[in-house]
């Protein structure tokens, strides 16, 4: 089966950095997504991770380690904007078409002046 | 840019109502998806689609049915609605490799009376 852990929620102080973390624990492992969602909004894409290490994408970097069954989404210079749910998914398998995703929870960030 | 337009932000319906939940993608996408999302459960896939006429089941799809008659249009079917269906349902589609984010469309807030 698939099991995605993360915190259910975090605060933050504009302006500093916020590390959130996701593990998991699936049968096969074809890449990792980390998305946004702002209330009442759809889920936008933030990232896509497959092999270990960190890509930076402006304020926001993702990690990856497959070893560990873990990655973090790195938020700098934390704005009032970036006030969301942060969705770590994960890709257990490529499947004949389509894409199987398995979310986690989602954790809800707070960002404080 | 992408465009998922789900035809209803909010409905309410009475138990044992048939229920149709509408999504269209603009960008000649193979795939489409629809998943519901829950407090505390995250998004949980229900069925998807990779192809006209072509559908898998998710994780959760005992009490609904799809269809995809047209590639950019994608109905999921609730045949006799029940309470414990009430959720936010969300569709969504990408392009079609395993790997390629999705694009979601704003989501649909189903009340079952």
């Amino acid at each position: 089966g698939q099991n995605i852990d993360q915190p259910t929620e975090m605060t933050a102080t504009e302006g500093a950095i916020v590390q959130i973390n996701c593990t998991y624990q699936t049968s096969g492992f074809n890449g990792l997504f980390w998305y946004q969602q702002h209330a009442g909004e759809a889920p936008t894409f933030l990232s896509y991770n497959v092999l270990d290490g960190l890509e930076e994408k402006g304020r926001f970097s993702s990690f990856l380690s497959r070893s560990k069954g873990y990655s973090y989404l790195l938020l700098k210079e934390l704005q009032m904007k970036d006030s969301a749910s942060y969705l770590c998914a994960v890709l257990p398998v490529i499947t004949g078409g389509g894409n199987k995703l398995t979310f986690g929870t989602g954790t809800q960030l707070k960002v404080e002046l | 840019d992408v465009k998922v337009t789900q035809s209803s932000r909010y409905l309410v319906k009475r138990t044992g109502e048939k229920v149709f939940l509408e999504c269209v993608q603009d960008m000649d996408h193979e795939n489409m998806f629809w998943y519901r999302q829950d407090p505390g459960l995250g998004l949980r896939l229900i069925y998807f689609s990779y192809d006209v006429k072509m559908k898998e089941k998710g994780d959760i799809p005992e009490g609904y049915s799809v269809s995809r008659e047209k590639k950019e249009r994608f109905s999921l079917i609730l045949e006799s609605a029940s309470t414990n269906q009430t959720s936010m349902y969300l569709c969504a589609s990408n392009i079609g490799g395993a790997n390629e984010k999705l694009f979601f469309g704003s989501g649909t807030q189903l009340s079952v009376l």
